[in-house]
């Protein structure tokens, strides 16, 4: 298997723009995870599905932020409209057996200026 | 509410030194308690895990064993290599399986020749 695919790896955008972060994980996992992830705060769970539906978004930081799971093999995460303080490394993770052994992605480094 | 804490870093080694880095946590109940590894530019990848106290993980030379009695779970190895410089993540997944896995802030581990 591939693993968990993430794109873009690197996005650089303006301030006020809409950002689409997406994420393909392992065929046959059912849970999904969005982690954001700075030097300040270091690695914080967004939100994560079971099986395409969201379970938990409590640390979706805000309205701007938006997360979706249309079927198994792909969720995207939006943010619009971007500020400078949501740049950060979004990383995605998928498992089989819920929060315990997650594969995570390499990662989309944002950068709103 | 449920928690982990770690040594800062950086921790500085050179070659074949005993690596130990610190993690304690809080936590009602029995919580799965794992350590992640970070290498540079890439997502986070299971090193090792433990499921009830006493348990002890361990993968690739380092180990971590569960001590509820001091809520501990201190990552060792006795002989680091150049190949282990990274940042570990010591986390934990709540006894009431809510599906989060909580993170600490991460020790950068820098091991020299």
């Amino acid at each position: 298997d591939a693993g968990v695919i993430q794109s873009p790896r690197h996005e650089v955008t303006e301030m006020g723009q809409e950002v689409t972060l997406r994420c393909k994980p392992i065929s046959g996992h059912d849970y999904l995870f969005w982690y954001r992830q700075t030097m300040m705060r270091g690695l914080e769970l967004l939100i994560y599905f079971n099986n395409n539906v969201p379970i938990d978004d409590s640390g979706m930081p805000e309205d701007r932020f938006s997360a979706k799971m249309p079927n198994a093999s792909f969720s995207t995460l939006k943010i619009q409209p971007s500020e400078p303080r949501d740049s950060a490394v979004y990383f995605c993770a998928s498992s089989q057996e819920g929060p315990g052994k997650l594969f995570f992605g390499s990662g989309t480094q944002l950068s709103v200026l | 509410g449920d928690s982990v804490t770690q040594m800062e870093g950086p921790v500085t080694l050179s070659e074949e030194a005993f690596l130990t880095i610190n993690c304690t946590y809080t936590a009602t109940g029995y919580p799965s308690l794992f350590w992640y590894v970070q290498y540079p530019g890439e997502g986070l990848q299971l090193l090792l895990k433990a499921t009830k106290a006493d348990d002890k993980g361990s993968n690739k030379g380092f180990e971590a064993t569960y001590r509820k009695e001091t809520t501990s779970f201190h990552l060792e190895k006795g002989s680091v290599q150049v190949s282990d410089s990274a940042v570990y993540f010591c986390a934990l997944s709540p006894s009431s399986n809510t599906g989060k896995l909580i993170f600490g802030q991460g020790t950068t581990l820098q091991v020299k020749p």
